[in-house]
């Protein structure tokens, strides 16, 4: 069963226009979350996260958003740019007396910007 | 060299074949893991190492052996795979396991198993 759900396989958006990259999560122990970026033929690459104890965290152009009660993040690009498209994974990870849980990762959604 | 690096970039081995996956990290991390994409599939962890000791083994079949001699060095032995193993093996390294250090990922080896 998958805890972490990227219910959208790909997104195309217009350059300069905003995106937004949604997952759900099932967890409700899950307590630090993560969004990561791939690019083809390369590993993925640490993107901007947020704890259970905000519901906003931006940095640049990348804002995350946590809705803990519709256990829902989303990720919002703006403006949006053709050197973002690439697939975007959610991950989750939930506080445990050892530390944190290991990872969990949602499927990733493609993100295509059209210039 | 910076990051994690993998080495090979690509593989093609028969189920009776013994290979190694490499994986090196230059950033003084002292976590290390790997990490198994298969199609259309979230990404799977498979194991973890925390100052060269394994934390995490996520009921990985015997076939897949990893191996960390220091906290810079992670090695993945696999030996008689079956063609389901087939996928991206990616290896990542993060500050530290116990709090929520990022990982960092290597470019990973792209696995068939014929």
């Amino acid at each position: 069963d998958q805890q972490v759900k990227q219910n959208s396989p790909s997104l195309s958006v217009q350059e300069g226009r905003i995106s937004i990259l949604n997952c759900d999560y099932t967890n409700s122990m899950f307590d630090y979350f993560l969004w990561y970026k791939k690019y083809p033929a390369e590993g993925p690459t640490f993107l901007i996260s947020i704890s259970s104890i905000k519901d906003k965290n931006e940095d640049g152009r990348f804002t995350v958003f946590l809705n803990k009660s519709a256990k829902h993040l989303s990720l919002h690009i703006v403006p949006s740019q053709p050197g973002d498209s690439a697939v975007y994974f959610c991950a989750a990870s939930a506080l445990r007396n050892s530390g944190n849980t290991p990872l969990v990762f949602g499927k990733g959604t493609r993100l295509s910007v059209i210039a | 060299e910076t990051g994690v690096t993998q080495t090979p970039r690509h593989l093609v081995m028969g189920m009776t074949n013994k290979k190694s996956l490499k994986c090196e990290q230059h950033l003084g991390h002292n976590a290390m893991y790997w990490y198994k994409q298969s199609a259309k599939k979230p990404l799977e962890l498979m194991f973890v190492y925390n100052f060269k000791e394994q934390t995490e083994n996520n009921s990985v079949p015997s076939r897949f052996s990893p191996e960390c001699p220091n906290s810079s060095h992670l090695f993945l032995h696999l030996h008689t795979l079956q063609p389901e193993d087939s996928a991206l093996y990616l290896c990542a390294s993060s500050q530290d396991y116990i709090l929520n250090s990022p990982l960092h990922f290597g470019n990973g080896t792209r696995l068939t198993v014929t």
